[in-house]
């Protein structure tokens, strides 16, 4: 059964600082993975979506990388904004009959201004 | 391009009663999925279907159910409500299903009170 772990559950930072999410998975076989980002009360906003033949996504301020093999995924925020201040969860999409996305339960962020 | 829209956006049951719940997906989207968030077990999987057909199921009893129409909108519905039964369902959708691995867009949700 395939578990996503994300630690730690919140975090605070100062604005301006350069900050890494980590995302950890148990099963390997997964067809990608996807960073989601969710502001209070609402639903979720896709960041960024790897497949599990690529190693990084790129968009703006944000890098993600993916590393299969060892169940691994980070989230890099450059120069980070107060309006960063979200959650931000992954999901693996697993392989197989039954598959599906698993979430994390997400990192709470706060950057302070 | 319209986002994933979900109706209602908050109601309020007692239990003992049923629910049906909205989803209208992007246009060209024909999967959908639907997962329950919750502050202690955080989002979990409920179903998702692809051209009216349901792919696969997660862990919930059969009071919660769901289908999808040829339109590919979709609904879900959970009878005989319980207390544990409140929280925010979201809607999901993609252009393909499973393998294909697109990114797939959430709808604002649906907050659902069980009193």
């Amino acid at each position: 059964k395939q578990e996503v772990t994300q630690i730690p559950a919140a975090l605070s930072v100062p604005e301006g600082e350069n900050l890494v999410l980590n995302c950890s998975f148990t099963d390997s076989a997964i067809y990608n993975l996807q960073w989601f980002r969710q502001d209070p009360g609402k639903g979720l906003t896709s960041l960024l979506l790897i497949q599990s033949s690529q190693r990084e996504q790129t968009s703006g301020r944000l890098n993600a990388s993916l590393d299969k093999s060892s169940g691994r995924s980070t989230l890099y925020i450059a120069a980070s904004q107060p309006g960063d201040s979200a959650t931000y969860l992954c999901a693996v999409r697993s392989t197989g009959a039954n598959s599906k996305l698993t979430f994390g339960k997400g990192i709470t962020l706060s950057v302070r201004p | 391009k319209a986002g994933v829209t979900q109706t209602p956006r908050y109601l309020i049951k007692t239990r003992g009663q049923q629910v049906t719940l909205s989803c209208s997906p992007i246009s060209g989207h024909r999967s959908v999925s639907w997962y329950q968030q919750t502050p202690g077990q955080g989002l979990q999987f409920l179903f998702e279907y692809f051209s009216e057909t349901q792919r696969n199921k997660g862990n919930f009893p059969g009071r919660f159910s769901g289908r999808q129409f040829s339109n590919s909108r979709s609904e879900m519905n959970v009878s005989t409500l319980e207390l544990g039964d409140s929280a925010l369902y979201l809607c999901a959708s993609s252009v393909g299903w499973g393998v294909t691995g697109n990114t797939i867009y959430f709808g604002e949700g649906s907050w659902l009170t069980v009193v």
